[in-house]
């Protein structure tokens, strides 16, 4: 069973919130992922980090950023949601050699 | 550049009939294959993987081969169930993970 935990698994939330989503992983993986999941499946890599104090920009352009200061915890913040933010959030983390990938159950986020 | 194909759903299928979800990729020199599962209200999780030529990975009934000749991954199980309805990605690894579309997948009983 997979240990990584993501909180809150749903959030509903006013135009102009400052919120965070929250990844947590107790596997020692250095390699972590956010992903956007649009309602028609789709996965679109918009965070991804290698290690500690390493983040960079995935492929579809988000106006959230991340951040990586403990190896177990890379948290995603929005300034201001937006409507456009409404969307499912899934947080995954791996290790460098096997590459399978463990994914979080996700968190709904509703930008009213 | 490397990409995975699937086909598209929704696959709807009574139960215990046999299932096939068609996966084709590209890819520029020799990738890990996967197949996730990722049920209703869930996050994905592994359901098999293959890591060279001809493996054939298997987990739950469910099995796909590393066809390199055809660069394919097909997802078979032989005998569905109500609980296999879900949306299954197909994906490849080389310097980075890429998951296909996904595709939904309804069993009626």
């Amino acid at each position: 069973e997979a240990d990584i935990y993501q909180t809150p698994r749903y959030l509903v939330i006013g135009t102009g919130k400052k919120i965070t989503l929250e990844c947590s992983q107790t596997m020692g993986h250095d390699k972590m992922y956010w992903y956007q999941q649009d309602p028609g499946m789709e996965l679109h890599l918009i965070h991804y980090s290698y290690g500690v104090n390493s983040t960079e920009k995935g492929d579809l352009s988000s106006e959230s950023t991340v951040s990586r200061i403990r190896t177990e915890h890379f948290p995603l913040t929005l300034e201001s949601a937006r409507p456009s933010h409404t969307s499912q959030y899934l947080c995954a983390s791996g290790d460098t050699g096997a590459g399978e990938l463990f994914f979080g159950e996700g968190s709904r986020l509703t930008v009213l | 550049g490397n990409s995975v194909t699937q086909m598209e759903g929704p696959v709807t299928l009574s139960e215990e009939a046999f299932l096939t979800i068609n996966c084709t990729y590209t890819a520029t020199g020799y990738p890990s294959l996967f197949w996730y599962v990722q049920y209703p209200g869930e996050g994905l999780q592994l359901l098999l993987k293959a890591t060279k030529a001809d493996d054939k990975g298997s987990n739950k009934g469910f099995e796909a081969t590393y066809r390199k000749e055809t660069t394919s991954f097909h997802l078979e199980k032989g005998s569905v169930q109500v609980s296999d309805s879900a949306v299954y990605f197909c994906a490849l690894k080389l310097d980075k993970i890429i998951f296909g579309k996904g595709t939904r997948l309804h069993i009626l009983p």
